[in-house]
């Protein structure tokens, strides 16, 4: 049973330039979140996706946006991209309504040079 | 809001130690508590989890009492191995319509055989 898969794993990007980052999740999950993680900081939530529909959303300016398709997959898009946008970008799943927590991907390490 | 507290800094300890990692929370309602570790390079790994006061979770020797009485969820672990060498995070979810993982910021374990 695949869990949450992430692409790309590492990713170098120019400043100004625009990103964007894919996240599959766990078989059986219908709901995505995603989160960034600086160095040597716990991760911070971006925003959360279901049904399509973005549902909650962390304090991250308008440059981070997302999607999700009716596979349940998702994107995350950061325009604009700022040095201080480097991170560990992690995808989360779980099923609506759950509280047995979330699983995580492996992330994708963006560096903004 | 909801918020995650983690004892300040790294952990160095010898093999067959004992580990303590403290870990206090802020929860509107009743919230579910988890700990995370997170191994080099690597994404988040559902530890154990507790969803009501006096649970105890464990899991490959760690365990952790949800303590409502002192909002505390520490994580504690007999006799480390060197394989214990890893980043360990303290999070919950509070079920109040606003379900995202609110993390701590984190302890870097270091094992020394």
């Amino acid at each position: 049973d695949a869990g949450v898969t992430q692409s790309p794993t590492h990713l170098i990007k120019t400043r100004g330039q625009q990103v964007t980052l894919r996240c599959s999740p766990k078989s059986g999950h219908d709901t995505v979140s995603w989160y960034q993680q600086a160095l040597g900081q716990g991760p911070q939530f971006i925003f959360q996706y279901y049904e399509e529909e973005e549902r909650q959303r962390g304090n991250f300016p308008d440059r981070f946006s997302g999607h999700q398709f009716p596979n349940y997959s998702s994107e995350l898009n950061v325009n604009a991209l700022l040095l201080g946008d480097s991170a560990l970008y992690l995808c989360a799943s779980t099923l609506w309504g759950a509280n047995y927590g979330y699983t995580f991907g492996s992330g994708t390490r963006l560096t903004v040079v | 809001g909801n918020s995650v507290t983690q004892m300040e800094g790294p952990v160095t300890l010898s093999e067959e130690a004992f580990l303590t990692i403290n870990c206090t929370y802020t929860a509107t309602g009743y919230p579910s508590l988890f700990w995370y570790v997170q191994y080099p390079g690597e994404g988040l790994q559902l530890l154990l989890k507790a969803t009501k006061a006096d649970d105890k979770g464990s899991n490959k020797g760690f365990e952790a009492t949800y303590r409502k009485e002192t909002t505390s969820f520490h994580l504690e672990k007999g006799s480390v191995q060197v394989s214990d060498s890893a980043v360990y995070f303290c999070a919950l979810i509070s079920w109040d319509g606003n379900n995202r993982l609110a993390f701590g910021k984190g302890n870097q374990v270091v094992v020394i055989p």
